[in-house]
């Protein structure tokens, strides 16, 4: 079974905050991804990388930079939380198949909320 | 710029009856289209995928029809069970992956 965790479930921060959301998969997956989940929106990616030390901007990168030095762990950084990234953060994994993106397995997600 | 769009918002069926749900898209270089399925406190979970190069899927209760000439896939429940109630978001592939806004489904007993 895939399994991709997160460092915590619920978090609360304040605005100028540095935060730091951790992912890690147990799959040897090439890819991961965060996206951030709001109302109304569905899912809009964020950052994704598809090896150690690469990334790539998603839709919305802005507020936030991300970290892969392990093929296991993925980490995406706020590097000063403001209210408007208080949302639901989703981390998911795929193998690489070809150039483009199969079935993503995702994490329980961590709904944050800055203050 | 939302390429994948599921204008219900919410559903709510009987249990036994058919649940349908409806996803429009606008980039025809979408070549593979995907259903997750969401339960609260939890990450999204696959469900059923189709290839552009086919009109339909079928897995158990489960099916997935493609209309590639009106940019429009709906997945059909048949029949469905109070556990389907979850939020259901239609995924298309082309360079990334692109999720409509969800609808969520209620099966109501």
């Amino acid at each position: 079974d895939v399994k991709v965790t997160q460092s915590s479930r619920y978090l609360v921060k304040r605005t100028g905050e540095k935060v730091f959301l951790e992912c890690v998969q147990d799959m040897d997956h090439e890819n991961m991804f965060w996206y951030r989940q709001d109302p109304g929106l569905g899912l809009r990616l964020i950052y994704f990388s598809y090896d150690v030390k690469m990334k790539e901007k998603g839709d919305i990168p802005e507020g936030y930079s991300v970290s892969r030095e392990k093929k296991e762990r993925f980490s995406l950084i706020l590097e000063s939380a403001s209210t408007n990234q208080t949302s639901m953060y989703l981390c998911a994994s795929s193998p690489r198949t070809g150039l483009t993106y199969n079935e993503q397995f995702f994490g329980p997600g961590t709904r944050l909320t800055v203050l | 710029d939302q390429q994948v769009k599921q204008n219900s918002p919410s559903l709510s069926v009987q249990e036994g009856r058919i649940s349908i749900l409806n996803c429009d898209y606008t980039n025809s270089m979408f070549d593979y289209f995907l259903w997750y399925k969401k339960y609260p406190a939890e990450g999204p979970t696959f469900l059923i995928s189709i290839s552009s190069i086919k009109d339909k899927n079928e897995d158990g209760r489960f099916t997935v029809f493609l209309n590639k000439s009106a940019k429009h896939l709906s997945l059909h429940i048949v029949p469905s069970q109070p556990g389907d109630s979850a939020v259901y978001f239609c995924a298309a592939r082309g360079t990334d992956m692109r999720f409509g806004a969800g609808t969520r489904l209620t099966v109501k007993p």
